[in-house]
């Protein structure tokens, strides 16, 4: 099946700054690759998206990128503020039969 | 528009009890329901998916099951609960039967002791 790791498990930054995660996957069917949110106590909430036809989409101070030939997709915001701290987790779906699968999560803290 | 509803939101119970979670999802129709389990920094692990009344699928063989009495109503239970059944469980629901744009509830963290 599907295996997807997620880099790095923590990240801090400071508020301005920019956060990239990076995520692998496996299965080179894989075509849809989406970006959640958690915020403490929440459920996950879908902040971003991409599928295998675009390389990179962008919603605001939220991009992501997509790299197929390398099967390794990453989530960027710019201009972090506090209130981006939170658990985020990538996904990599698409492919015949199979739901999506999640990466371990990464807890970004953004200092004032 | 649509909202999807999970509790209790916390749950403490004693090891060999047995557990019923519900989820109920409104606004929309004939959607696919999912339950995830979330371990402690870790990530989200399917555990049954339903694309309609009465069909379940299992994806992790374990202590638990689920049914869907209703279209919008999706249950998990079992019956004699393990310490390793400790978790947070979330319900979710799409539109998409493979479960692409989830929109998840709010959770329910379980403790057995």
């Amino acid at each position: 099946g599907e295996n997807v790791e997620q880099h790095p498990s923590t990240l801090s930054v400071q508020e301005g700054d920019s956060a990239v995660i990076k995520c692998t996957y496996s299965d080179s069917a894989s075509n849809y690759f989406p970006w959640y949110k958690q915020e403490l106590g929440k459920g996950p909430q879908l902040i971003i998206d991409i599928r295998s036809n675009v390389g990179e989409k962008k919603d605001q101070r939220i991009a992501v990128t997509l790299n197929k030939t390398a099967k390794h997709f990453s989530l960027h915001i710019t201009e972090t503020q506090p209130e981006d701290s939170a658990v985020y987790f990538c996904a990599s779906g698409g492919s015949s039969g199979s739901r999506l699968t999640f990466g371990e999560g990464t807890q970004l803290t953004v200092n004032p | 528009s649509q909202t999807i509803h999970q509790w209790p939101a916390t749950l403490v119970q004693p090891v060999g009890s047995p557990l019923s979670l519900e989820c109920t999802v409104e606004g929309t129709s004939n959607p696919n329901l999912y339950w995830y389990r979330q371990a402690a920094g870790r990530g989200l692990q399917l555990l049954f998916y339903s694309v309609g009344i009465g069909q379940i699928s299992s994806e992790v063989p374990q202590n638990l099951s689920a049914s869907r009495p209703q279209d919008r109503q999706f249950i998990l239970s079992s019956k004699k609960l393990l310490l390793s059944d400790s978790g947070f469980y979330l319900c979710a629901w799409s539109l998409d039967p493979k479960g692409e744009k989830l929109f998840f509830g709010s959770g329910t963290q379980l403790s057995v002791l």
